[in-house]
Protein backbone atom coordinates (compact mmCIF):
# COMPACT_ATOMS: atom_id res chain seq x y z
CA UNK A 1 0.00 0.00 0.00
CA UNK A 2 1.25 3.31 -1.02
CA UNK A 3 -0.89 5.26 1.88
CA UNK A 4 -1.59 8.56 1.81
CA UNK A 5 -0.29 10.47 -1.52
CA UNK A 6 -0.38 13.88 -1.88
CA UNK A 7 0.85 16.29 -4.74
CA UNK A 8 2.44 18.38 -5.52
CA UNK A 9 4.57 18.49 -3.16
CA UNK A 10 5.77 22.19 -3.57
CA UNK A 11 4.20 25.07 -5.61
CA UNK A 12 4.41 28.67 -5.65
CA UNK A 13 1.16 30.62 -7.09
CA UNK A 14 0.29 34.28 -7.53
CA UNK A 15 -2.44 36.22 -5.51
CA UNK A 16 -5.78 35.37 -7.51
CA UNK A 17 -4.55 32.28 -9.05
CA UNK A 18 -6.80 28.91 -9.03
CA UNK A 19 -5.05 25.65 -7.86
CA UNK A 20 -5.93 22.39 -6.75
CA UNK A 21 -4.42 19.96 -4.23
CA UNK A 22 -4.22 16.26 -4.69
CA UNK A 23 -5.02 13.49 -2.29
CA UNK A 24 -5.62 9.88 -2.63
CA UNK A 25 -5.49 6.90 -0.39
CA UNK A 26 -5.53 3.17 -1.23
CA UNK A 27 -6.63 1.82 2.51
CA UNK A 28 -10.73 2.34 1.52
CA UNK A 29 -10.79 4.58 4.32
CA UNK A 30 -13.98 6.47 4.90
CA UNK A 31 -12.73 9.50 6.34
CA UNK A 32 -10.59 12.06 4.91
CA UNK A 33 -9.44 15.34 5.65
CA UNK A 34 -7.26 18.61 5.19
CA UNK A 35 -5.07 20.39 7.86
CA UNK A 36 -3.56 22.78 7.33
CA UNK A 37 0.39 23.67 9.48
CA UNK A 38 1.80 27.16 10.18
CA UNK A 39 4.28 28.04 12.72
CA UNK A 40 3.05 28.57 15.97
CA UNK A 41 -0.22 27.22 15.21
CA UNK A 42 -0.58 23.18 15.15
CA UNK A 43 -2.58 21.59 12.93
CA UNK A 44 -5.82 23.26 12.28
CA UNK A 45 -8.60 21.31 10.12
CA UNK A 46 -9.89 22.83 6.97
CA UNK A 47 -12.77 20.39 5.63
CA UNK A 48 -13.50 16.75 5.84
CA UNK A 49 -15.32 14.14 4.61
CA UNK A 50 -16.67 11.04 6.21
CA UNK A 51 -17.53 8.98 3.19
CA UNK A 52 -18.11 9.65 -0.95
CA UNK A 53 -20.75 12.49 -1.54
CA UNK A 54 -19.65 13.53 1.85
CA UNK A 55 -18.11 16.61 3.24
CA UNK A 56 -18.10 19.13 5.65
CA UNK A 57 -16.31 21.93 7.33
CA UNK A 58 -14.20 22.18 9.66
CA UNK A 59 -12.20 24.75 12.00
CA UNK A 60 -10.47 26.96 8.94
CA UNK A 61 -12.51 26.55 5.81
CA UNK A 62 -12.51 29.78 4.44
CA UNK A 63 -11.45 30.21 0.81
CA UNK A 64 -11.06 25.88 0.07
CA UNK A 65 -13.72 23.75 -1.76
CA UNK A 66 -13.39 20.33 -1.62
CA UNK A 67 -15.29 17.54 -3.09
CA UNK A 68 -15.50 13.80 -2.69
CA UNK A 69 -16.57 12.01 -5.70
CA UNK A 70 -14.56 8.31 -4.84
CA UNK A 71 -13.36 6.94 -1.66
CA UNK A 72 -9.74 6.89 -2.53
CA UNK A 73 -9.52 10.67 -3.78
CA UNK A 74 -10.10 14.27 -1.63
CA UNK A 75 -8.96 17.41 -3.66
CA UNK A 76 -8.41 20.54 -2.04
CA UNK A 77 -9.25 23.33 -3.83
CA UNK A 78 -8.23 27.21 -3.61
CA UNK A 79 -10.43 29.31 -5.98
CA UNK A 80 -8.42 32.73 -5.61
CA UNK A 81 -5.25 32.20 -3.47
CA UNK A 82 -4.60 34.78 -0.66
CA UNK A 83 -0.88 34.84 0.82
CA UNK A 84 -2.56 33.78 4.06
CA UNK A 85 -2.73 30.69 2.65
CA UNK A 86 0.71 30.15 2.49
CA UNK A 87 1.48 27.19 4.73
CA UNK A 88 1.96 23.49 4.79
CA UNK A 89 -0.82 21.46 3.93
CA UNK A 90 -1.86 17.73 4.82
CA UNK A 91 -4.22 15.48 4.03
CA UNK A 92 -5.10 12.40 6.30
CA UNK A 93 -7.34 9.40 6.17
CA UNK A 94 -8.98 6.98 8.78
CA UNK A 95 -12.12 4.44 9.45
CA UNK A 96 -15.14 5.89 11.03
CA UNK A 97 -15.62 5.29 14.18
CA UNK A 98 -13.05 2.67 14.94
CA UNK A 99 -11.93 2.81 18.19
CA UNK A 100 -8.83 0.83 17.94
CA UNK A 101 -8.29 2.51 14.16
CA UNK A 102 -5.39 5.26 13.51
CA UNK A 103 -4.84 8.49 11.12
CA UNK A 104 -2.66 8.39 8.39
CA UNK A 105 -0.95 11.74 7.10
CA UNK A 106 0.23 12.06 4.16
CA UNK A 107 3.52 14.09 3.82
CA UNK A 108 2.84 17.16 3.04
CA UNK A 109 2.27 20.03 0.24
CA UNK A 110 4.32 23.30 0.69
CA UNK A 111 2.35 26.12 -0.47
CA UNK A 112 3.62 29.39 -0.73
CA UNK A 113 1.74 32.50 -2.25
CA UNK A 114 2.85 35.36 -3.60
CA UNK B 1 -15.48 22.96 22.07
CA UNK B 2 -12.00 20.98 22.52
CA UNK B 3 -9.14 22.42 22.87
CA UNK B 4 -5.63 21.65 23.43
CA UNK B 5 -2.19 23.58 25.00
CA UNK B 6 1.31 22.85 24.96
CA UNK B 7 2.77 24.80 27.87
CA UNK B 8 6.34 24.35 25.75
CA UNK B 9 7.51 25.54 22.09
CA UNK B 10 10.61 24.16 22.29
CA UNK B 11 12.53 21.63 24.79
CA UNK B 12 16.52 21.14 24.70
CA UNK B 13 17.58 18.31 26.66
CA UNK B 14 21.07 16.18 26.72
CA UNK B 15 21.61 12.90 25.48
CA UNK B 16 20.44 10.09 27.49
CA UNK B 17 18.71 12.28 29.96
CA UNK B 18 14.60 12.48 30.81
CA UNK B 19 12.28 14.42 29.35
CA UNK B 20 8.33 15.44 29.59
CA UNK B 21 6.28 17.35 27.39
CA UNK B 22 3.28 19.16 29.01
CA UNK B 23 -0.40 18.51 27.34
CA UNK B 24 -3.47 20.13 28.99
CA UNK B 25 -6.75 20.09 27.20
CA UNK B 26 -10.14 20.90 27.59
CA UNK B 27 -13.59 19.89 26.53
CA UNK B 28 -17.03 18.99 28.02
CA UNK B 29 -17.42 15.71 26.42
CA UNK B 30 -15.85 12.49 26.94
CA UNK B 31 -11.62 12.75 25.28
CA UNK B 32 -9.65 10.36 23.08
CA UNK B 33 -6.31 11.87 23.65
CA UNK B 34 -3.69 11.71 21.01
CA UNK B 35 0.44 12.58 20.93
CA UNK B 36 1.64 12.55 17.22
CA UNK B 37 5.31 13.18 16.08
CA UNK B 38 6.95 14.99 12.99
CA UNK B 39 10.17 14.59 12.48
CA UNK B 40 12.00 16.97 9.71
CA UNK B 41 10.05 17.54 6.23
CA UNK B 42 7.87 14.66 6.67
CA UNK B 43 4.19 13.95 7.99
CA UNK B 44 3.01 13.46 11.43
CA UNK B 45 3.04 9.82 12.51
CA UNK B 46 1.28 8.53 15.66
CA UNK B 47 3.03 7.76 18.72
CA UNK B 48 0.66 6.91 21.35
CA UNK B 49 -3.10 7.28 21.95
CA UNK B 50 -5.62 6.78 25.08
CA UNK B 51 -8.87 6.23 24.32
CA UNK B 52 -10.18 4.04 27.25
CA UNK B 53 -8.97 1.30 30.26
CA UNK B 54 -5.84 2.18 31.67
CA UNK B 55 -4.16 5.73 31.89
CA UNK B 56 -0.84 4.62 31.31
CA UNK B 57 0.02 4.23 27.29
CA UNK B 58 3.21 3.26 25.89
CA UNK B 59 4.99 3.65 22.81
CA UNK B 60 7.27 1.21 21.10
CA UNK B 61 10.10 3.45 21.33
CA UNK B 62 9.89 4.02 25.00
CA UNK B 63 8.20 7.08 25.21
CA UNK B 64 5.12 6.58 27.52
CA UNK B 65 1.87 9.39 28.43
CA UNK B 66 -0.63 9.13 31.41
CA UNK B 67 -4.26 10.72 31.06
CA UNK B 68 -5.16 12.33 34.11
CA UNK B 69 -8.71 13.50 34.34
CA UNK B 70 -8.45 15.13 37.14
CA UNK B 71 -5.66 17.74 35.95
CA UNK B 72 -6.95 17.49 32.25
CA UNK B 73 -3.45 16.67 31.16
CA UNK B 74 -1.62 13.57 28.96
CA UNK B 75 2.09 14.45 29.86
CA UNK B 76 4.52 12.57 27.14
CA UNK B 77 7.60 11.34 28.96
CA UNK B 78 10.79 8.94 28.34
CA UNK B 79 13.37 8.57 30.89
CA UNK B 80 16.26 8.49 28.30
CA UNK B 81 16.28 10.49 25.06
CA UNK B 82 18.53 9.76 21.65
CA UNK B 83 19.66 11.97 19.21
CA UNK B 84 16.79 10.40 16.64
CA UNK B 85 14.24 11.91 19.24
CA UNK B 86 14.65 15.02 18.10
CA UNK B 87 11.41 16.23 16.22
CA UNK B 88 8.22 17.79 16.62
CA UNK B 89 5.64 16.61 18.83
CA UNK B 90 2.26 17.15 18.44
CA UNK B 91 -0.69 16.57 21.23
CA UNK B 92 -4.14 16.06 19.99
CA UNK B 93 -7.87 15.55 20.95
CA UNK B 94 -10.73 14.16 19.43
CA UNK B 95 -14.68 13.51 20.76
CA UNK B 96 -14.41 10.30 18.63
CA UNK B 97 -13.20 7.48 18.93
CA UNK B 98 -12.14 6.77 15.21
CA UNK B 99 -9.66 9.83 15.84
CA UNK B 100 -12.04 11.86 13.73
CA UNK B 101 -11.47 15.82 13.35
CA UNK B 102 -8.46 16.14 15.58
CA UNK B 103 -7.68 19.35 17.74
CA UNK B 104 -3.95 20.21 17.64
CA UNK B 105 -1.61 21.88 20.22
CA UNK B 106 0.49 23.96 19.04
CA UNK B 107 3.69 21.68 18.82
CA UNK B 108 6.54 21.29 21.01
CA UNK B 109 10.30 21.14 19.28
CA UNK B 110 12.37 18.27 21.24
CA UNK B 111 15.98 19.00 20.68
CA UNK B 112 18.08 16.22 21.72
CA UNK B 113 21.75 17.71 22.71
CA UNK B 114 24.79 14.99 21.98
Amino acid sequence: NAGVTQTPKFQVLKTGQSMTLQCAQDMNHEYMSWYRQDPGMGLRLIHYSVGAGITDQGEVPNGYNVSRSTTEDFPLRLLSAAPSQTSVYFCASSNVGSSTDTQYFGPGTRLTVL
Amino acid sequence: AQSVTQLDSQVPVFEEAPVELRCNYSSSVSVYLFWYVQYPNQGLQLLLKYLSGSTLVESINGFEAEFNKSQTSFHLRKPSVHISDTAEYFCAVSDRAGANNLFFGTGTRLTVIP
